[in-house]
């Protein structure tokens, strides 16, 4: 089955660009998707990809896919404090919303 | 107001209970889902539906029942509780198209001690 990983922590200063790395196993995961969870609260979808695609702006944030690698990145343009939240990275194949997660990036954002 | 529900929020329950997880949606979606998140291990999917007659069992079922009482509601189960199954537990709903959004719900904080 798929199999999702990604580093636990990842630690910058306010104002720096972040980047969270993420990587799949399963060639057919058509659809890839990056959450952020803040403390004591749900998930909130930020932003997905398409398997067609190679990258994906929407404001602040960056998606990067390579296929090939299977290997996902988001990157966080102007990381501000109000970013310090577990980011996850989310994989599914085509026709199947089940999500197979990874272990979540805590990203700890310093003034 | 929310549009996946989930009750309780927070649960302390003693070994060997039996509880329930409630989720209510309403997103309209036929599709329904439970995971579980435990700290550097992500979300695991423990049951799915894709419909109120399609009950399907995830990564993670042993443990865990659920029911689709209605095309709205799915509930979870732990017949008897163990201590391992502390956890924060998520509900969500998804669309049947390919690529559609997946909703989660606030999550529900459950303590088995």
């Amino acid at each position: 089955g798929e199999d999702v990983e990604q580093s636990l922590f990842l630690s910058v200063r306010e104002g720096d660009s972040s980047v969270i790395n993420c990587t799949y196993t399963d060639s057919s995961s058509t659809y890839l998707y990056w959450y952020k969870q803040e403390p004591g609260a749900g998930l909130q979808l930020l932003t997905y990809i398409f398997s067609n695609m190679d990258m994906k702006q929407d404001q602040r944030l960056t998606v990067l896919l390579n296929k090939k690698d299977k290997h996902l990145s988001l990157r966080i343009a102007d990381t501000q404090t109000g970013d310090s939240a577990i980011y996850f990275c989310a994989a599914s194949s085509t026709g199947f919303q089940k999500l197979v997660f990874g272990t979540g990036t805590r990203l700890l954002v310093s003034p | 107001d929310a549009d996946v529900t989930q009750t309780p929020r927070n649960r302390i329950t003693k070994t060997g209970k039996r509880i329930m997880l409630e989720c209510s949606q309403t997103k309209g979606h036929d599709r329904m889902y439970w995971y579980r998140q435990d700290p550097g291990l992500g979300l695991r999917l423990i049951y799915y539906s894709f419909d109120v007659k399609d009950i399907n069992k995830g990564e993670i079922s042993d443990g865990y029942s659920v029911s689709r009482q209605a095309q709205a509601k799915f509930s979870l189960s732990l017949e008897s509780a163990i201590p391992n199954q502390t956890a924060l537990y998520f509900c969500a709903t998804s669309g049947s198209s390919q690529g559609a959004r997946t909703f989660f719900g606030q999550g529900t904080r459950l303590t088995v001690v």
